[in-house]
Formats: structure tokens, C-alpha cells, sequence
């Protein structure tokens, strides 16, 4: 079952504008990931955050997380056209090292 | 190769029929993981093995599905008696052992197509 909500479902920018995606979450996580996946096929894994971590950057991302709200928010700065894809987030539980996927924000960056 | 590879790309099969998806991990990475993922979808998770056994099979849906990893290295996804709602992108990944993190390295994926 998917365990992550994200929102919003599509995202539609222009290149150069920042693009915010949420997620929420239900269990308790050891970390909580965000990937982007191109045309349907091979996620690429982007950043990482620990339950113990608030705040990550990585170049233009830059990714928060909320325990007591189950939520994150992953910020894309300066976007470009090449930027457009699916982001998910998925989480790491306690309970084990598989992870658990959202469904997915569809983010379309126009030139 | 410095990624993880999936055979086929792309499978169209006849329900009923059986069919066999394969998975090289990176050299080296110990822990391998089996997705599907249906259109429009996130991944959902399968089955993991950490070296030749998994570890929590706990996602396969049913007793048609079968993953075997008997070398510790390539994996392969068996499905038997294919139904059309088996139809899905199978995706692998693979972590390496000892990281303090679980970050996983995706394969491009096998697209299912029972018809």
C-alpha cells in the first residue's frame, strides 16, 4: 500500500520560477527519500533526509521534514526544462529497510 | 557495467502464459529489491533480499509471484499463470551493504504487457 500522499498531483511552472512538492506520511521512518523518474521508466535518487535531520540542500534542491507533522516538502530552485518529471517521496520505516513510495508529482517546467 | 540492468526492456505475454524478468544488481551491492509500478502510480514494493534470501517478501501479491537470487547476484521475478492485471513496470534496485543510509540505484525497468 502506498504510504505517502503527495501534493500536488501536477505541477505546471515556468523555467526559472521555484516549484515546492509536499508529502506526508503515516509510520515512523528511520529516513524519508525523494527520487525523480523520467518518461515512466528508472528512478534516480536525488536526497536523502534522517529522522533526526530538519533541513537538507543539495545544489538547487533543497528538502525539509516534519516529524510531528509526517510531512516534507521537496524546493527546487531556478527551475529548468530539464527538470520536468515525476518526483516521489518514500520512506524508510522502522520496521524494516524496504522503502514506500507516494504517488507522485508530475512537474511540467515550460521554457 | 556501472548500473543495474534489467532484461527484458519490454515483455508482451498471453494471460495464462508464464514469464521470467531478470535483474543484475551493481558488482558488489549485497541487498536487492523488487517494485511494480502501475501507470500513474508510485513504485510498491515486492520483495527484498539482502545476499541469496529474502529478507521480507511480504508486497508479492499472491502465490504466482516467485523471486529467486541463488547466487547472491542476479535476481529473477516469476510469474506464473500471468493475468492481465499483472500488466506493470517491474523495476529492480540494489544497495550496497554497510551504508548508514538506504539509498536504492534503479534499473530502467521491464514493461509487462499481458494481453
Amino acid at each position: 500500500s502506498q504510504q505517502g500522499e503527495e501534493d500536488p498531483q501536477a505541477l505546471s511552472i515556468q523555467e526559472g520560477e521555484n516549484a515546492t512538492m509536499n508529502c506526508s506520511y503515516k509510520t515512523s521512518i528511520n529516513n524519508l527519500q525523494w527520487y525523480r523518474q523520467n518518461s515512466g521508466r528508472g528512478l534516480v535518487h536525488l536526497i536523502l533526509i534522517r529522522s533526526n535531520e530538519r533541513e537538507k540542500h543539495s545544489g538547487r534542491l533543497r528538502v525539509t521534514l516534519d516529524t510531528s507533522k509526517k510531512s516534507s516538502s521537496l524546493l527546487i530552485t531556478a527551475s529548468r526544462a530539464a527538470d520536468t518529471a515525476s518526483y516521489f517521496c518514500a520512506t524508510e520505516e522502522t520496521s524494516g529497510s524496504r522503502l514506500t513510495f507516494g504517488e507522485g508529482t508530475q512537474l511540467t517546467v515550460n521554457p | 557495467g556501472a548500473g543495474v540492468s534489467q532484461t527484458p526492456s519490454n515483455k508482451v505475454t498471453e494471460k495464462g502464459k508464464y514469464v521470467e524478468l531478470r535483474c543484475d544488481p551493481i558488482s558488489g551491492h549485497t541487498a536487492l529489491y523488487w517494485y511494480r509500478q502501475s501507470l500513474g502510480q508510485g513504485p510498491e514494493f515486492l520483495i527484498y533480499f539482502q545476499g541469496t534470501g529474502a529478507a521480507d517478501d511480504s508486497g508479492l501479491p499472491n502465490d504466482r509471484f516467485f523471486a529467486v537470487r541463488p547466487e547472491g547476484s542476479v535476481s529473477t521475478l516469476k510469474i506464473q499463470r500471468t493475468e492481465r492485471g499483472d500488466s506493470a513496470v517491474y523495476l529492480c534496485a540494489s544497495s550496497p551493504l554497510g551504508l548508514a543510509y538506504n539509498e536504492q540505484f534503479f534499473g530502467p525497468g521491464t514493461r509487462l504487457t499481458v494481453l
